[in-house]
Parts: structure tokens; sequence; C-alpha cells
């Protein structure tokens, strides 16, 4: 596997289920990020981890919870989700910013999450 | 706070035809300034990128841009579309100095190429 991998590729769920999105880096970056894609909505950050820490949070719902246990995994764990959480979840990774480089950030295809 | 407008969001034009997708950004420092395209079904592929170096930018596909400080535009032009190249566009914005990792994303164009 080369790039940002991220499974499944499409999730429906019921809005009493639980899932998990996975992503996976093989790029060696430090820094991964969720993204949520809505129809005729700008992409909206959601979590940024850097170095496995949360660094933002973007006021996102607590029905959303991530998890990031090294530098090449991010989780995003999903309960009591509503219908309006349906959309496409991208990951993406980069190069930490500590250094002051600038983060090019490298993405995933996504899971197309629907919600009944 | 930084951020990014995306003119128009939808674009068509005709197979041949010179391709202008535009980007006006606002920023406080000196911003580093990325055109991604995703393709249906995809997540988001990297263009090309400005980095406070040469201010016109070559990316991938025959794509390039221009770094613009006075018009605080950074336009992404093609001299003769191609069908391949109808995707979406997001220009983004980040700081430079001071980098905190967070990318501001415009709000995307719909790019159409007609045959």
């Amino acid at each position: 596997e080369t790039g940002v991998t991220q499974t499944p590729r499409h999730l429906v769920m019921g809005m009493t289920n639980k899932k998990s999105l996975k992503c996976e880096q093989h790029l060696g970056h430090n820094a991964m990020y969720w993204y949520k894609q809505s129809a005729k909505k700008p992409l909206e950050l959601m979590f940024v981890y850097n170095f496995k820490e949360q660094t933002e949070n973007n006021s996102v719902p607590s029905r959303f919870s991530p998890e990031c246990p090294n530098s090449s995994h991010l989780f995003l764990h999903l309960h009591t989700l509503q219908p309006e959480d349906s959309a496409l979840y991208l990951c993406a990774s980069s190069q930490d910013w500590v250094a002051g480089g600038f983060n090019e950030q490298f993405f995933g295809p996504g899971t197309r999450l629907t919600v009944l | 706070a930084q951020s990014v407008t995306q003119l128009g969001s939808h674009v068509s034009v005709s197979e041949g035809a010179l391709v202008l997708l535009r980007c006006n950004y606002s920023s406080s420092v000196p911003p580093y300034l990325f055109w991604y395209v995703q393709y249906p079904n995809q997540g988001l592929q990297l263009l090309l990128k400005y980095t406070s170096a040469a201010t016109l930018v070559k990316g991938i596909n025959g794509f390039e841009a221009e770094f613009k400080k006075s018009e605080t535009s950074f336009h992404l032009t093609k001299p003769s579309a191609h069908m391949s190249d109808a995707a979406e566009y997001f220009c983004a914005v980040s700081r430079g100095s001071g980098n905190t990792g967070k990318l501001i994303f415009g709000q995307g164009t719909t790019l159409q190429v007609k045959p």
C-alpha cells in the first residue's frame, strides 16, 4: 500500500449503530487530519493530530470520537449519528509543522457515509 | 484570520480552450497557497503549491498558477483544456511562518469541459 488509505470506502449505518472509520498513511508523516465534505459545502476540518496529540477540534459534536494510536493510524469512531452527518469523510496526512515547513497534505480516497 | 474565496462555483469551457479558475486569499502573514483537484469518488490530489519561492508555479497536468501579492490572488490556468480535466478544484491557504498545520479551503469550483 502506498499513500493514504481509508477503509471502508462506503458505509451505511443506522442512527443507533456504532462504527469506525480507519485511515492509514504510508508516507512517514507525523500529522494527520479528518475532514468532512458535504454536498455543496466547503471542506470542513474536523480534527488535527500532530505526533499523536490532538491539536485541533473544530467544534465537532461528541458523537464523533477520533483516536490516533500512532503517527501512521487515525480512527474516527461514530455513534448515534444523525442523517445530516451523511457525507464523504476524508483523511489526510502531512509532515509535522514544528520545523515551520509548509504542510502539503496528502489525502485518502475517503469514506462515503450514509446515515439512515 | 485567513480565508480563501473562489470566484465561480461552476466554470464551463470547450475542449482546447483556456482554463482560468480564480482564487483570492486573505492573510495577515505571508501565505502558502495550494491548488487541489478532486475527481469523482476520489480524494484530493495536489496540483501545485506556492511556498514563497517563484511566483509562477507550474504543476501537474499542464496547470500553472501565479501568486500576485498586490492582488491577493492565486489564479489557476491551463492553456488548453482536455476532457480529462473535468473535476472539482479547490484553492487552499495556510500560514507561512508560524504554521499551525491548518489548511483553509475555498468552496471549490467545478470545471466542465465540453467537446
